[in-house]
């Protein structure tokens, strides 16, 4: 069955530095996306991207963050100056479509998880 | 108010009980709603997809929302210690927006 791909599982930083996450989203899928979990606090919602631009955002995702599709198959969130708070797991996502229905639904990648010391 | 509140358990039952789990909201505007099951250090992986009102069954899962009370409960029949983990409600509006709001997850263990 196909699956969201995520490296790496784990990465640690110093604060300060940048940090770039990938994915490898489901193949036929057109809609990537990024969210969070802060160690014992619920998924957060970071931005969404289709066609090669952000189609949205939340306030967390601010200046330091970024997105990129760099091929066909990678999807990438960059995080430029990394802070203490930024310590979460972070999950991609793709689903095939939007707009209701089951084609919509996002599958999620295992996560990688981040810690700035 | 949180726009979705579940609770965060843990719920222990034993292997073969019917578990009942549950998520109320807060947006009339809610229309989709999803069930993840999260294993520990986990992605979230999809259980059920449900739109509006109703019951959807997939093999020992069953979803139900009543959206007149804002409230949407997963069901799970046999229950197995394999399905020891945190469950997630997820949901979102009609239109808008496309990202899902989380619950904060409900840890179940089910005993052998």
């Amino acid at each position: 069955e196909p699956e969201v791909t995520q490296t790496p599982s784990h990465q640690v930083t110093q604060m300060g530095q940048e940090v770039i996450l990938r994915c490898v989203p489901i193949s036929n899928h057109l809609y990537f996306y990024w969210y969070r979990q802060i160690l014992g606090q619920k998924v957060e919602f970071l931005v969404s991207f289709y066609n090669n631009e952000i189609s949205e955002k939340s306030e967390i995702f601010d200046d330091q963050f970024s997105v990129e599709r760099p091929d066909g198959s990678n999807f990438t969130l960059k995080i430029r100056s990394t802070k203490l708070e930024d310590s979460a797991m972070y999950f991609c996502a793709s689903s095939e479509l939007q707009g209701g229905g089951r084609w919509e639904t996002q599958y999620f990648g295992p996560g990688t998880r981040l810690l700035v010391l | 108010q949180k726009e979705v509140e579940q609770d965060p358990g843990p719920l222990s039952v034993p292997e073969g009980a019917i578990v009942s789990l549950n998520c109320t909201y807060s947006n009339s505007a809610f229309q989709y709603f999803m069930w993840y099951r999260q294993y520990s250090r986990k992605g979230p992986e999809l259980l059920m997809y449900t739109y509006s009102s109703g019951n959807k069954e997939d093999g020992r899962f069953t979803a139900q929302v009543d959206k007149s009370s804002k409230y949407i409960s997963l069901f799970i029949r046999d229950s197995q210690p394999s399905d020891s983990a945190t469950y997630l409600c997820a949901m979102r509006p009609t239109s808008g927006t496309y990202k899902y709001i989380f619950g904060t997850g409900t840890r179940l263990k089910v005993l052998a």
